[in-house]
């Protein structure tokens, strides 16, 4: 059982690029969440996804879209990456009254 | 917001008990208390929930006051793999929920 899959694992980009972070879950959740985590810092919630069709911003949505693909996959994209967006990013699912489960995080790097 | 409050950091001698408080006064009635820890980058890892009950698993023990503003976590022997940032979260448990972090306990283990 896979769980969460997040690809890449690692990224550098130039400021400006664009990129999608991929994450898919093999466990037939409902809910799917993207979260950043800066140097030293706590996880922050950028968009989630309740079901199939449906994404809500979180606390940190500003220059970032997602798109939920179907049941199984929640990408995240960056249009035009910042150094600010530097950071770890998970990818995490969960079914109804149960709890999240964690992809291994894509390490992204904007020089 | 995150809607719990932490210590940021506790230290802990290896084989006591280690007691992780979390202060959530304005929990609801339909909330549930989770706990999750991450070691160094990983993705967090899923340790235990509870609604009003204490709780008890193979790895910890959850203790929520019977007003349920507060709770603790107990690692009962902590060992130095123990070494890692926990987070206590609330949550209904719903499929839309916005499940927000703090910045959590860092739990230092001395040999």
């Amino acid at each position: 059982n896979a769980g969460v899959t997040q690809t890449p694992k690692f990224q550098v980009l130039k400021t400006g690029q664009s990129m999608t972070l991929q994450c898919a879950q093999d466990m037939n959740h409902n809910s799917m969440y993207w979260y950043r985590q800066d140097p030293g810092m706590g996880l922050r919630l950028i968009y989630y996804s309740a079901s199939e069709g449906t994404t809500d911003k979180g606390e940190v949505p500003n220059g970032y879209n997602v798109s939920r693909l179907n049941k199984r996959e929640f990408s995240l994209r960056l249009e035009s990456a910042a150094p600010s967006q530097t950071s770890v990013y998970f990818c995490a699912s969960s079914g109804d009254n149960s709890p999240l489960h964690f992809g291994n995080g894509t390490r992204l790097t904007v020089t | 917001d995150a809607k719990t409050t932490q210590p940021t950091s506790m230290d802990c001698a290896e084989g006591r008990a280690a007691n992780l408080p979390c202060n959530h006064s304005t929990i609801s009635g339909n909330e549930y208390v989770y706990w999750y820890r991450q070691i160094h980058s990983q993705g967090p890892q899923y340790i235990i929930h509870g609604l009003k009950n204490n709780e008890t698993n193979e790895m910890a023990s959850l203790i929520i006051t019977e007003d349920r503003k507060s709770s603790t976590l107990i690692l009962p022997h902590a060992t130095l793999r123990d070494t890692a940032v926990y987070y206590c979260i609330v949550r209904v448990g719903n499929r839309d929920d916005k499940i927000i972090f703090g910045k959590g306990t860092r739990l230092h283990i001395l040999p």
